[in-house]
């Protein structure tokens, strides 16, 4: 069964340096998305991407955030200058023209 | 705006039946789902209501009321591997599809 990837499982950081999380969405998947779930609280939503453009974000996903599908099957999100606050489970998420959306396994990211 | 509660935890006797209680306010409705997530893990998805009722799944049942903005998930014959997170979520209003999700319950089955 297909299911989405994403990589590294695991990222440690030092504050203001910039990471890419990398994910590969379920081939014929259309709509893409990353959340986030901070240790201990519930998942949140950071952008949506569709047709090669975001079509919606959240207030969490500020100009230290990006998003790229570089080469129609990777999706990445980029932190430009990662903040301790940044520490988090990052997941990666895909979905065809029906509604319901699969989860990659996540990027647990740690900000020293 | 949209606003989701669910009970923090609950605890559950293996080989019981459990039932997690969800309520929701949103300006616009297209659907509910419910994900099952274990410590560490993505939520991995078990059910999506869309119109009043119940549905059932093996041993698990999601129910809807529009009317009500509430909705249930029914677990029969409880395993201790069913000791999760249980999330509820709804689709935000704007076409981009995002989910918005409550905080979660998180189920413990005991033997």
């Amino acid at each position: 069964e297909p299911e989405v990837t994403q990589t590294p499982s695991h990222q440690v950081t030092q504050m203001g340096q910039e990471v890419i999380l990398r994910c590969v969405p379920i081939s014929n998947h259309l709509y893409f998305y990353w959340y986030r779930q901070i240790l201990g609280q519930k998942v949140e939503f950071l952008v949506s991407f569709y047709n090669n453009e975001i079509s919606e974000k959240s207030e969490i996903f500020d100009d230290q955030f990006s998003v790229e599908r570089p080469d129609g099957s990777n999706f990445t999100l980029k932190i430009r200058s990662t903040k301790l606050e940044d520490s988090a489970m990052y997941f990666c998420a895909s979905r065809r023209t029906e509604e319901t959306q699969y989860f990659g396994p996540g990027t647990r990211l740690l900000v020293l | 705006g949209q606003n989701i509660d669910q009970p923090t935890e609950m605890t559950a006797t293996e080989g019981a039946i459990v039932q997690i209680n969800c309520t929701y306010q949103t300006s616009g409705f297209n659907g509910l789902f419910w994900y099952q997530q274990h410590a560490g893990e993505a939520p991995t998805f078990l059910s999506y209501n869309v119109l009043d009722g119940l549905e059932e799944k093996g041993r698990f049942s999601s129910f809807l009321s529009r009317s009500k903005g509430y909705s249930y998930l029914l677990l029969k014959e409880l395993q201790m591997k069913d000791s999760a997170s249980y999330l509820c979520a709804v689709p935000g209003v704007n076409q981009g599809g995002k989910l918005i999700f409550g905080q979660g319950t998180e189920l413990s089955v005991k033997p």
